[in-house]
């Protein structure tokens, strides 16, 4: 059974750093591409990052580009966010999501249960 | 970035109604077009791909149609289960894109 567990949320002040991760199990991992994306309380899903399989290319939203940085280690089966710099507006839950492997289209097909960031001083 | 816009915002439904959620696209994004359904407090859940695939164990009350920028997604006969939120998300160019949501509420 596929699961992905995320885990390293709280309340963190202004300016403060936090590290999210996400434990994969049930499926292959490094065979994967795997996303981050974020739900601010009462809003829409928003994208934040993605990273490929082995780790070698990642994209980030605006929003985030120069704070956050995603990175894997496919030998422990788990994803990570970094997170920096923190803002009021990063408060969200975030969610990591699987990209299902084949060939376009491409949609995420698995997601963690969330972890909430909560900025604040 | 590809913006897209679902209407409505939110509805109210008896069980057993057909229900219609549409998701335009800022620009065509051919059939890159994915549906989820969100109950609160829970992860998305995908339940069509492509525009019209059905996910594997989802129920065949629902559907997806259209192309290039105008989408929908069909209830034909919505159960209790049902109630939720459910949001259009595009897989075309990134970054992919999400509709605001549209939440489906009990009469």
């Amino acid at each position: 059974e596929v699961q992905l567990v995320e885990s390293g949320g709280g309340l963190v002040q202004p300016g403060g750093s936090l590290r999210l991760s996400c434990a994969a199990s049930g499926f292959t991992f490094s065979s994967y591409w795997m996303h981050w994306v974020r739900q601010a309380p009462g809003k829409g899903l928003v994208w934040v990052s993605r990273i490929n399989s082995d780790g070698s290319t990642t994209n980030y939203a605006d929003s985030v580009k120069g704070r956050f940085t995603i990175s894997r280690d496919n030998a422990k089966n788990t994803l990570y966010l970094q997170m920096n710099s923190l803002r009021a507006e990063d408060t969200a839950v975030y969610y990591c999501a699987r990209r299902v492997s084949s060939s376009a289209p491409y949609y995420f097909d698995y997601w963690g249960q969330g972890t909430l960031v909560t900025v604040s001083s | 970035d590809i913006q897209m816009t679902q209407s409505p915002s939110s509805l109210s439904a008896s069980v057993g109604d057909r229900v219609t959620i549409t998701c335009r696209a800022s620009q065509s994004i051919s059939s890159y077009l994915n549906w989820y359904q969100q109950k609160p407090g829970k992860a998305p859940k995908l339940l069509i791909y492509a525009a019209s695939s059905l996910q594997s164990g989802v129920p065949s009350r629902f559907s997806g149609s259209g192309s290039g920028t105008d989408f929908s997604l069909t209830i034909s006969s919505l159960q209790p289960e049902d109630f939720a939120t459910y949001s259009c998300q595009q897989s075309h160019s990134t970054p992919w894109t999400f509709g605001q949501g549209t939440k489906v509420e009990m009469k």
